[in-house]
């Protein structure tokens, strides 16, 4: 168990719709980071957040969004959702404001558009 | 493209043999991580080498790295069936100004037969 927790688990939703995932840091991490996993794409970095700011961005959709709260839990939002948005979402987050210390990933959630 | 790239795609092995997992990535980097990852389940974090180490060692892993060659690799010695998993390497690289990002290969997928 890495600390890190992500909800839903699961979520199969149609195409057009929106939907926010939501992740919540180990205890004491500033730091909340977004991936994407397909399987053509792989692992791809989406956006971190750095104690409610925005530290560094990816491969992200201009129909993504994320923001991080004051208590650091960090939303993702997904909106005008497409077939190809189907993947494994994850957070991870670390203690520092650097991607290249070591990440705790969460479990994920397997999003489904049908 | 990735940072980072795997080889081989994939590994089948019998318990107990090593098995060993190479990385190559693009461009100079702050240090090296390696991720496993059990089918459709979040990323364990399983060692990180530093640009100035040369190897590195943790349990059954020993993790090598020549930055020469802007390659790494990864052996697993004395493999246990639970070690089948995708393997993946991560390197920094910068996401703009003074920002990185980690950027995952598309994995190596070790199977080891009992």
């Amino acid at each position: 168990d890495s600390g890190v927790t992500q909800t839903p688990k699961h979520l199969i939703t149609a195409t057009g719709q929106r939907v926010t995932l939501r992740c919540s840091p180990r205890s004491g991490d500033l730091s909340v980071y977004w991936y994407q996993q397909s399987l053509d794409q792989g692992l791809q970095f989406l956006i971190q957040y750095y104690n409610g700011e925005e530290r560094a961005k990816g491969n992200i959709l201009e129909r993504f969004s994320a923001q991080q709260f004051p208590d650091l839990h960090s939303e993702l939002n997904l909106s005008s959702l497409e077939l190809g948005d189907s993947a494994l979402y994850f957070c991870a987050s670390s203690a520092g404001a650097f991607s290249y210390n070591e990440q705790f990933f969460g479990p994920g959630t397997r999003l489904t558009v049908l | 493209s990735q940072q980072g790239e795997e080889d081989p795609q994939a590994l089948s092995i019998q318990e107990g043999e090593n098995a060993t997992m190479n990385c190559s990535y693009k461009t100079s980097i702050n240090n090296l991580q390696w991720y496993r990852q059990n089918s459709g389940r979040g990323l364990v974090h399983l060692i990180l080498i530093r640009s100035n180490e040369r190897e590195k060692h943790s349990g059954r892993l020993r993790v090598t790295l020549d930055t020469s060659k802007k390659s790494s690799s990864l052996l697993i010695t004395a493999s246990r069936a639970a070690d089948t998993a995708s393997y993946f390497c991560a390197t920094d690289a910068r996401s703009g100004g003074s920002n990185y990002k980690l950027t995952f290969g598309k994995g190596t997928l070790l199977t080891v037969n009992p």
